[in-house]
């Protein structure tokens, strides 16, 4: 199982951009990287997932350099409203995907 | 509406009284698993399911059974509670793909077992 290592903590302010980065040195050649979101008592939701090179939905960018051990999820312009817990999930199906503790993202105004 | 259901929301027990979590959902999804989250362990996964009458162990199955007789519904069985089971137990479904790991998330249900 790929383990997955990203900050406990961030804090941000309204309308800056926030780059989270989780890294995963032992990631396997099949493997996809895909981020979660999560507010207070309620279920993750799915952000984006990528293999390689950037990815671009919506909601966020996520960017992955060529050896893959690292990815960043980036948030432009974040509002109060993104304060939640983000997730980084690496394996080829949810039977090898963890979740680990997350990254608390805190906005502030 | 595509969702994931769950009921109920919010469950008090006492040790020992069976219960039962219902899950459903209307996607047509293959796969439906069973999380549990606790403060500082993230969510862990009790039992899943990669379609009808295939269950299997997560990480965290000790005390809990499933059954999926039917593709749309995935209930979580405690069959003797105790108090160490309380928790938030979230279900969750995807279609099974080897390239998109979308998975769609029930509400939670937040149990306390006394």
């Amino acid at each position: 199982l790929a383990k997955t290592t990203q900050p406990i903590s961030m804090d941000s302010y309204e309308g800056q951009e926030v780059n989270i980065t989780c890294s995963h040195n032992n990631i396997a050649t099949n493997d996809y990287i895909t981020w979660y979101q999560q507010f207070p008592s309620q279920g993750p939701r799915f952000i984006i997932q990528g293999y390689k090179t950037k990815v671009t939905n919506e909601v966020a960018s996520l960017f992955i350099p060529a050896d893959r051990k690292s990815s960043t999820l980036s948030l432009p312009r974040v509002s109060l409203s993104d304060t939640a817990v983000y997730y980084c999930l690496v394996g080829i199906n949810n039977n090898d995907m963890r979740f680990g503790a997350g990254t608390r993202l805190t906005v502030k105004p | 509406e595509a969702q994931v259901t769950q009921n109920p929301r919010y469950l008090i027990t006492v040790t020992g009284k069976k219960l039962t979590v219902t899950c459903s959902q209307n996607m047509n999804h293959e796969y439906m698993s069973w999380y549990r989250q606790d403060p500082g362990l993230g969510l862990r996964q009790i039992y899943y399911s990669m379609n009808v009458e295939v269950t299997d162990k997560g990480d965290v199955p000790e005390g809990y059974k499933v059954s999926r007789k039917e593709k749309r519904n995935f209930p979580l069985i405690l069959e003797s509670p105790s108090p160490n089971q309380t928790s938030l137990y979230f279900c969750a479904s995807r279609l099974i793909s080897r390239t998109y790991n979308e998975q769609f998330f029930g509400p939670g249900t937040r149990l306390t077992v006394l």
